[in-house]
Protein backbone atom coordinates (compact mmCIF):
# COMPACT_ATOMS: atom_id res chain seq x y z
CA UNK A 1 0.00 0.00 0.00
CA UNK A 2 1.05 3.11 -0.65
CA UNK A 3 2.44 5.40 2.21
CA UNK A 4 3.49 9.24 2.68
CA UNK A 5 5.61 10.89 5.65
CA UNK A 6 6.37 14.48 5.96
CA UNK A 7 8.74 15.64 8.45
CA UNK A 8 9.43 17.79 10.98
CA UNK A 9 5.49 17.56 12.28
CA UNK A 10 6.10 20.93 14.52
CA UNK A 11 8.90 24.12 14.69
CA UNK A 12 9.65 27.13 15.69
CA UNK A 13 11.98 29.24 13.48
CA UNK A 14 13.22 32.99 14.37
CA UNK A 15 12.71 35.08 11.34
CA UNK A 16 14.95 35.36 8.87
CA UNK A 17 16.17 31.47 9.33
CA UNK A 18 16.13 29.01 6.88
CA UNK A 19 13.59 26.25 6.13
CA UNK A 20 13.60 22.75 5.20
CA UNK A 21 10.51 20.57 4.96
CA UNK A 22 10.67 16.68 3.72
CA UNK A 23 8.29 14.98 2.04
CA UNK A 24 8.28 11.02 0.84
CA UNK A 25 6.05 8.79 -0.81
CA UNK A 26 6.06 5.24 -0.62
CA UNK A 27 4.64 2.51 -2.85
CA UNK A 28 3.83 3.86 -6.23
CA UNK A 29 6.20 5.49 -8.64
CA UNK A 30 5.98 8.65 -10.99
CA UNK A 31 3.41 10.43 -8.31
CA UNK A 32 2.32 14.29 -8.62
CA UNK A 33 3.33 15.88 -6.01
CA UNK A 34 2.56 18.62 -3.88
CA UNK A 35 2.95 21.11 -1.54
CA UNK A 36 -0.16 23.21 -0.03
CA UNK A 37 -0.07 25.65 2.93
CA UNK A 38 -3.20 26.32 5.05
CA UNK A 39 -3.39 29.51 7.24
CA UNK A 40 -6.46 29.38 9.78
CA UNK A 41 -9.88 29.98 8.36
CA UNK A 42 -8.84 29.74 4.75
CA UNK A 43 -8.50 27.44 2.16
CA UNK A 44 -5.55 25.14 1.12
CA UNK A 45 -2.88 27.34 -1.17
CA UNK A 46 -1.22 25.42 -3.17
CA UNK A 47 2.78 26.30 -3.74
CA UNK A 48 4.31 24.14 -5.80
CA UNK A 49 3.16 20.85 -7.58
CA UNK A 50 5.43 18.52 -9.86
CA UNK A 51 5.04 15.63 -12.45
CA UNK A 52 8.29 14.38 -12.26
CA UNK A 53 12.09 14.79 -10.92
CA UNK A 54 13.52 17.66 -11.35
CA UNK A 55 10.02 19.22 -12.59
CA UNK A 56 8.73 22.09 -10.32
CA UNK A 57 5.99 24.58 -10.79
CA UNK A 58 5.37 27.57 -8.79
CA UNK A 59 2.03 28.35 -8.23
CA UNK A 60 2.45 31.29 -5.59
CA UNK A 61 5.69 33.81 -5.90
CA UNK A 62 7.41 34.13 -2.96
CA UNK A 63 10.56 33.33 -1.04
CA UNK A 64 10.11 29.68 -0.86
CA UNK A 65 11.52 26.96 -3.49
CA UNK A 66 10.83 23.14 -3.45
CA UNK A 67 12.86 20.58 -5.41
CA UNK A 68 12.16 16.74 -6.60
CA UNK A 69 15.64 14.96 -6.35
CA UNK A 70 14.21 11.57 -6.20
CA UNK A 71 11.06 10.48 -7.84
CA UNK A 72 8.94 9.98 -4.48
CA UNK A 73 10.64 13.17 -2.57
CA UNK A 74 9.91 16.17 -2.59
CA UNK A 75 11.55 19.04 -0.48
CA UNK A 76 10.14 22.43 0.64
CA UNK A 77 12.61 25.23 1.70
CA UNK A 78 13.87 28.89 2.56
CA UNK A 79 16.67 30.69 2.78
CA UNK A 80 15.13 33.30 4.85
CA UNK A 81 12.00 32.93 6.49
CA UNK A 82 9.27 35.81 7.05
CA UNK A 83 6.88 36.14 9.51
CA UNK A 84 4.08 35.11 6.88
CA UNK A 85 5.84 32.03 6.19
CA UNK A 86 4.16 30.67 9.61
CA UNK A 87 1.29 27.64 8.60
CA UNK A 88 0.51 24.32 8.44
CA UNK A 89 2.02 22.53 5.60
CA UNK A 90 0.95 19.86 3.72
CA UNK A 91 2.58 17.54 1.31
CA UNK A 92 0.14 15.79 -1.29
CA UNK A 93 0.41 13.17 -4.12
CA UNK A 94 -1.73 12.11 -6.28
CA UNK A 95 -1.38 9.32 -9.00
CA UNK A 96 0.49 10.59 -12.14
CA UNK A 97 -1.45 12.48 -14.90
CA UNK A 98 -2.38 15.73 -16.11
CA UNK A 99 -5.05 15.58 -13.59
CA UNK A 100 -4.59 16.35 -9.88
CA UNK A 101 -7.36 13.73 -8.91
CA UNK A 102 -7.77 12.32 -5.47
CA UNK A 103 -4.92 13.77 -3.15
CA UNK A 104 -3.19 11.60 -0.26
CA UNK A 105 -1.91 14.10 2.41
CA UNK A 106 1.10 13.42 4.52
CA UNK A 107 0.55 14.71 8.51
CA UNK A 108 1.86 18.31 8.42
CA UNK A 109 4.09 20.39 9.60
CA UNK A 110 3.51 23.30 11.52
CA UNK A 111 5.48 26.03 10.87
CA UNK A 112 5.36 28.76 13.40
CA UNK A 113 8.18 32.14 12.74
CA UNK A 114 8.67 34.12 15.38
CA UNK B 1 -12.32 34.57 -10.81
CA UNK B 2 -12.49 31.39 -9.43
CA UNK B 3 -14.78 30.94 -5.98
CA UNK B 4 -15.59 28.53 -3.66
CA UNK B 5 -18.76 29.16 -1.51
CA UNK B 6 -19.29 27.13 1.66
CA UNK B 7 -20.52 27.87 5.18
CA UNK B 8 -17.85 28.46 7.73
CA UNK B 9 -19.66 26.97 10.49
CA UNK B 10 -22.32 24.56 11.69
CA UNK B 11 -23.36 22.88 14.23
CA UNK B 12 -26.03 20.25 14.68
CA UNK B 13 -26.79 17.26 17.13
CA UNK B 14 -25.54 13.47 17.55
CA UNK B 15 -27.93 11.16 15.80
CA UNK B 16 -29.26 13.83 13.22
CA UNK B 17 -28.78 14.69 9.90
CA UNK B 18 -26.58 17.46 8.28
CA UNK B 19 -26.40 18.88 5.03
CA UNK B 20 -23.13 21.08 3.85
CA UNK B 21 -23.86 23.17 0.70
CA UNK B 22 -21.05 24.20 -1.65
CA UNK B 23 -21.42 26.24 -4.58
CA UNK B 24 -18.36 26.89 -7.26
CA UNK B 25 -17.76 29.46 -9.95
CA UNK B 26 -14.90 28.12 -11.85
CA UNK B 27 -12.71 28.05 -14.89
CA UNK B 28 -14.30 25.01 -16.03
CA UNK B 29 -15.06 21.90 -14.43
CA UNK B 30 -13.37 18.29 -13.74
CA UNK B 31 -15.37 17.17 -10.99
CA UNK B 32 -15.54 18.26 -7.33
CA UNK B 33 -14.06 16.40 -4.16
CA UNK B 34 -14.93 16.76 -0.66
CA UNK B 35 -12.50 16.04 2.10
CA UNK B 36 -12.35 15.84 6.01
CA UNK B 37 -9.65 17.78 8.08
CA UNK B 38 -9.61 16.84 11.43
CA UNK B 39 -8.38 19.77 14.12
CA UNK B 40 -4.88 19.49 13.50
CA UNK B 41 -4.60 17.03 10.69
CA UNK B 42 -4.58 16.49 7.37
CA UNK B 43 -7.32 16.33 4.84
CA UNK B 44 -8.47 12.95 3.86
CA UNK B 45 -10.96 12.40 0.90
CA UNK B 46 -14.34 11.76 1.56
CA UNK B 47 -15.99 11.91 -1.95
CA UNK B 48 -15.92 12.80 -5.89
CA UNK B 49 -18.77 13.70 -8.06
CA UNK B 50 -18.29 14.60 -11.77
CA UNK B 51 -21.77 13.57 -12.96
CA UNK B 52 -24.87 15.43 -11.80
CA UNK B 53 -26.75 13.52 -9.01
CA UNK B 54 -26.14 11.63 -5.81
CA UNK B 55 -23.47 9.63 -4.73
CA UNK B 56 -24.01 7.49 -1.73
CA UNK B 57 -21.28 6.19 0.50
CA UNK B 58 -22.92 4.90 4.48
CA UNK B 59 -23.67 7.41 6.35
CA UNK B 60 -21.93 10.32 3.98
CA UNK B 61 -23.73 11.69 0.36
CA UNK B 62 -22.35 14.06 -1.85
CA UNK B 63 -24.85 15.75 -4.74
CA UNK B 64 -23.75 17.85 -7.79
CA UNK B 65 -25.54 20.09 -9.99
CA UNK B 66 -22.98 20.95 -12.36
CA UNK B 67 -25.79 23.42 -14.17
CA UNK B 68 -26.31 25.21 -10.89
CA UNK B 69 -22.74 24.99 -9.80
CA UNK B 70 -23.41 23.46 -6.89
CA UNK B 71 -22.39 20.77 -4.53
CA UNK B 72 -23.78 19.30 -0.75
CA UNK B 73 -22.45 16.99 1.33
CA UNK B 74 -25.16 15.16 3.54
CA UNK B 75 -24.15 13.58 6.83
CA UNK B 76 -26.31 10.56 8.29
CA UNK B 77 -26.40 9.45 12.61
CA UNK B 78 -24.18 12.34 12.83
CA UNK B 79 -21.37 10.89 15.63
CA UNK B 80 -19.01 13.41 18.10
CA UNK B 81 -16.57 11.73 15.74
CA UNK B 82 -18.19 13.76 12.74
CA UNK B 83 -16.71 17.10 14.75
CA UNK B 84 -14.42 18.45 11.59
CA UNK B 85 -14.08 20.96 9.17
CA UNK B 86 -15.26 19.74 5.98
CA UNK B 87 -13.52 20.72 2.41
CA UNK B 88 -14.95 21.90 -0.33
CA UNK B 89 -12.92 21.68 -3.62
CA UNK B 90 -12.89 21.77 -7.55
CA UNK B 91 -10.84 20.73 -10.46
CA UNK B 92 -10.73 23.22 -13.45
CA UNK B 93 -10.00 23.12 -17.09
CA UNK B 94 -6.11 23.13 -15.89
CA UNK B 95 -7.08 20.33 -13.34
CA UNK B 96 -5.96 22.05 -10.81
CA UNK B 97 -7.81 22.14 -7.31
CA UNK B 98 -9.48 25.12 -6.12
CA UNK B 99 -10.08 25.04 -2.88
CA UNK B 100 -12.94 26.65 -0.75
CA UNK B 101 -11.93 28.07 2.71
CA UNK B 102 -13.89 24.83 4.63
CA UNK B 103 -17.28 24.25 7.00
CA UNK B 104 -16.39 23.37 10.61
CA UNK B 105 -19.08 21.05 11.62
CA UNK B 106 -19.76 21.12 15.26
CA UNK B 107 -21.87 17.92 16.88
CA UNK B 108 -23.23 18.25 19.83
CA UNK B 109 -24.48 15.68 22.64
Amino acid sequence: SQTIHQWPATLVQPVGSPLSLECTVEGTSNPNLYWYRQAAGRGLQLLFYSVGIGQISSEVPQNLSASRPQDRQFILSSKKLLLSDSGFYLCAWSVGGFDTGELFFGEGSRLTVL
Amino acid sequence: GQNIDQPTEMTATEGAIVQINCTYQTSGFNGLFWYQQHAGEAPTFLSYNVLDGLEEKGRFSSFLSRSKGYSYLLLKELQMKDSASYLCAVEDSNYQLIWGAGTKLIIKP
